[in-house]
């Protein structure tokens, strides 16, 4: 079955601290892999996806097929990074996304 | 560039009351639409998706049903609403292809009281 695990409801860190959210997924091809975040009163938009390897507002996220996972991490994090944090795995034969349970990150001053 | 709009924003309702939540997305053509319902704790789940007009998939069983009677607009109906049905429910766009992510919409809060 296609499922996104993401154990922890919150995450709480202290400005400067690393941050690490984990993810991991269940698909049984090459999986297609986002981050999506919705910050306080605003819509949930695209954070990063995997294929593109690219690193947004300091984040970035490696595909680990080995261990079926998909971590966003940050070295340092900022207080405007609190947020709800989505993974999700495209599901592609149904034309769809498949979303953990999010991670709420609490950056504290 | 594209944009998605959904409304109301917010909406009471009474119990056994109808709904209607549309979203209508402008600056593309075809486009894959999809509801979700987004619940504390629980993420969002997939409610309906939809390739073209008059194409629905139903992802849950449940109290609601959906409709896409033009080519960006989706709607959102019950003919009666439960309790249950309270939660925060977001549309989103997807180009039909070229690409994986997904758009989403401001969402609608809907209280059943």
């Amino acid at each position: 079955a296609q499922r996104v695990t993401q154990p922890e409801k919150l995450l709480s860190v202290f400005k400067g601290a690393p941050v690490e959210l984990k993810c991991n997924y269940s698909y049984s091809g090459s999986p297609e892999l986002f981050w999506y975040v919705q910050y306080s009163r605003q819509r949930l938009q695209l954070l990063l996806r995997h294929i593109s390897r690219e690193s947004i507002k300091g984040f970035t996220a490696d595909l680990n097929k080995g261990e079926t996972s998909f971590h966003l991490k940050k070295p340092f994090a900022q207080e405007e990074d609190s947020a709800m944090y989505y993974c999700a795995l495209f599901s592609g034969g149904y034309n769809k996304l498949i979303f953990g349970a999010g991670t709420r990150l609490a950056v504290h001053p | 560039s594209q944009t998605i709009h959904q409304w109301p924003a917010t909406l009471v309702q009474p119990v056994g009351s109808p709904l209607s939540l549309e979203c209508t997305v402008e600056g593309t053509s075809n486009p894959n639409l999809y509801w979700y319902r987004q619940a504390a704790g629980r993420g969002l789940q997939l409610l309906f998706y939809s390739v073209g007009i008059g194409q629905i998939s139903s992802e849950v069983p449940q109290n609601l049903s959906a409709s896409r009677p033009q080519d960006r607009q989706f709607i959102l109906s019950s003919k009666k609403l439960l309790l249950s049905d309270s939660g925060f429910y977001l549309c989103a766009w997807k180009r039909p292809w070229g690409g994986f992510e997904q758009y989403f919409g401001p969402g609608t809060r809907l209280t059943v009281t």
